[in-house]
């Protein structure tokens, strides 16, 4: 059971543009969206966060959106940088899931000069 | 600032063989994770510890085991290696027993010729 959906699966963007990712999830109880970043033969590190009693956190270029009754969150990059192509994987937990962070598939973006 | 280490960062075994990887930390983190990376895939989680002789299975436990006999380290053992299960494993730790940042190791790349 795929709890957690990310798209797109890649995405190429030109050097100034917008990146937009897209996260979508069933549970209900879910309560802490986290979005990692993962540069190639690193693990992933933690980008942002949102708590659901908000709906937007920005954090210089980066901002990540929150959707309650649609269950959506979104990560924008604003003047995406070369420096920014990774892999982005969104992720969600909460009361009831204790320790548990459940992660969605990633999205390879990829940043053209 | 803490790091985790995980060894070996390559591990090859053959087919039905019994193969361990470590995890050590040094954040004195309560909780650490074993999670698995195929390409093109998100992270599934296998296991979970939430202090010292404690274990919680993942989503992904079965054909493994694994031992959290102090609070810096945390092991895996793939009981019998097979061939689809080569991908990348990668250890992580937070600071308490809620979903909170996690701070993964590089990984360890498994192959099973």
């Amino acid at each position: 059971q795929q709890q957690v959906r990310q798209s797109p699966q890649s995405l190429t963007v030109w050097e100034g543009g917008t990146t937009v990712l897209t996260c979508s999830y069933e549970d209900s109880t879910f309560n802490y969206f986290p979005w990692y970043q993962q540069f190639p033969g690193e693990g992933p590190a933690l980008l942002i966060s949102i708590l659901s009693v908000s709906d937007k956190k920005e954090d210089g270029r980066f901002t990540t959106f929150f959707n309650k009754r649609e269950k959506k969150l979104s990560l924008h990059i604003i003047d995406s940088q070369p420096g920014d192509s990774a892999t982005y994987f969104c992720a969600a937990g909460g009361n009831n899931a204790g320790a548990k962070l459940t992660f969605g598939g990633g999205t390879r973006l990829t940043v053209r000069p | 600032g803490g790091i985790i280490t995980q060894t070996p960062k390559f591990l090859i075994g053959q087919e039905g063989q019994k193969l361990t990887l470590k995890c050590q930390q040094n954040f004195n983190h309560d909780t650490m994770y074993w999670y698995r990376q195929d390409s093109g895939k998100g992270l599934r989680l296998i296991y979970y510890s939430i202090t010292e002789n404690d274990l919680q299975k993942g989503d992904l436990s079965e054909g493994y085991d694994a031992s959290r006999e102090k609070k810096s380290s945390f092991s895996l053992t793939v009981t019998s290696a097979q061939k689809n299960e080569m991908a990348v494993f990668l250890c992580a730790s937070s600071m308490g027993a809620r979903a909170e940042t996690l701070y993964f190791g590089s990984g360890t790349r498994l192959t099973v010729l």
